[in-house]
């Protein structure tokens, strides 16, 4: 079936820099990717979205490429803040096994440091 | 629209007891999904409504638990005899339709003493 898989966390960064979460899938059809962020006792928020290959989504300074020949749709950020201390989960839907729902992968936890 | 509500935000019972949680999701959202999310773990497909019609239920779901949404608004998700391994953070989501984006609550905390 469908699946996500993250990199291992956690990542501990320092303030300004450079952030890359991977994330791979395997999924049939042609599947839907997202990121959702986690803060400290609440929900979880769309971060970014992209719906077919090649599409960048982006959002808060953060981005991800739908790359199809790799099957990935890696988080990258230029420069990080503490308030970006969070956990993000790569997810995707719309493959031939997960339909309309979500599948997520396991999540990535994020520290920043001033 | 204050977005998707989910009560109540923690719950703490014993082994053996019944809990029934409700979710209010954004009014104009037809499709409203369940999942549950345990401690390091990312969220796992429990069941999803399309208005009233419950159309899809995981493995996970297993005879203890059931989920209504008996007009097409509010839904609750109830647990009977609660188990320890039930103890996990359980969130709703609500979406305009099925390629829509979701918008999640913020989820009820569940402890089985």
């Amino acid at each position: 079936g469908d699946s996500v898989t993250q990199m291992e966390g956690p990542v501990t960064l320092s303030e300004e820099a450079f952030l890359t979460i991977n994330c791979t899938y395997t999924a049939t059809g042609y599947p839907s990717l997202f990121w959702y962020v986690q803060y400290p006792g609440e929900g979880l928020q769309l971060l970014l979205k992209a719906t077919k290959a090649d599409d960048k989504g982006s959002n808060k300074g953060f981005e991800a490429t739908y790359r199809k020949e790799t099957t990935s749709f890696h988080l990258e950020k230029g420069s990080v803040q503490v308030s970006d201390s969070a956990v993000y989960f790569c997810a995707l839907r719309g493959g031939e096994t997960s339909g309309s729902r979500l599948t997520f992968g396991e999540g990535t936890q994020l520290t920043v440091n001033p | 629209d204050t977005g998707v509500s989910q009560d109540p935000r923690h719950k703490i019972t014993k082994r053996g007891q019944n809990v029934t949680f409700r979710c209010d999701p954004i009014s104009e959202h037809n499709r409203l999904y369940w999942y549950r999310q345990t401690l390091g773990q990312g969220p796992e497909f429990l069941t999803y409504f399309q208005n009233e019609a419950q159309l899809e239920k995981s493995r996970l779901l297993s005879d203890r638990f059931s989920a209504e949404r008996p007009k097409g608004s509010f839904s609750t998700l109830e647990i009977q005899r609660t188990e320890q391994g039930d103890s996990a953070m359980y969130l709703c989501a609500s979406s305009f339709g099925p390629f829509y984006g979701y918008t999640f609550g913020s989820g009820t905390r569940l402890t089985v003493v």
